[in-house]
């Protein structure tokens, strides 16, 4: 299984809302990634969980909370956004990087969040 | 810090003919590089990556990348595009031992008849 899933692939909330965007992998991958992306714009960076820990964290807002379960599961937390919180959010895994090689990262499909 | 260049925005090609989207880089030691496709409303798909070794990388679905360290770029080719080509297409950059890559702008692939 060389697939990372996500869910839902729409969201659409209020600025009020708690929701949460859900990831899966089953690669046994160690590294467990959040970006955003804009349209017309490359992803970025938002967290990084290596073994399960948060080893990065891009100075994202305190609206969006991260939570690794377990190995395999990674989510997204979201309170009180703002409309221009809406964008594409990826997930993606990898291989914990080794101290020499950083790991290539596999992408999910993505949920499309849009906040009114 | 690293950064990472695509200077073409958006390139147009006639179905079968060649293919090349340029990516230079800049990083102070040996560069680790990838490239993605996407396309419309999807997630990013890995293309190929450069560690180490033969310069010339083969890659899926027909494309190869070749590292050029004295011109600090990483192509991406194909001798024949398909019109299933047409997608976004992100050259990256990964320091060694670092999870974070750091994407170019971006190069808009469309394929015309």
């Amino acid at each position: 299984d060389t697939e990372v899933t996500q869910t839902p692939k729409h969201l659409v909330m209020g600025m009020t809302n708690k929701k949460s965007l859900k990831c899966e992998q089953h690669m046994g991958h160690r590294a467990m990634y959040w970006y955003k992306q804009k349209a017309k714009k490359p992803p970025e960076l938002m967290f990084v969980y290596s073994y399960e820990k948060l080893s990065i964290n891009e100075s994202v807002p305190s609206r969006f909370s991260p939570e690794c379960p377990n190995s395999s599961l990674l989510n997204l937390h979201l309170h009180a956004l703002q409309p221009e919180d809406s964008a594409l959010y990826l997930c993606a895994s990898s291989q914990v990087a080794s101290g020499t090689l950083p790991p290539g990262q596999y992408f999910g499909p993505g949920t499309r969040l849009t906040v009114l | 810090a690293q950064s990472v260049t695509q200077p073409d925005i958006h390139i147009t090609v006639s179905e079968g003919a060649s293919l090349e989207l340029r990516c230079n880089y800049s990083y102070g030691a040996t560069p680790y590089l990838f490239w993605y496709v996407q396309s419309p409303g999807q997630g990013l798909q890995l293309l190929l990556k450069y560690f180490s070794g033969d310069t010339l990388v083969q890659g899926i679905k027909g494309f190869e990348a070749e590292f050029k360290r004295s011109q600090s770029s990483f192509n991406l080719r194909k001798p024949s595009v398909h019109w299933s080509d047409a997608a976004e297409y992100f050259c990256a950059v990964g320091a060694g031992g670092n999870e974070k890559l750091t994407f170019g702008t971006g190069t808009r692939l469309t394929i015309i008849p």
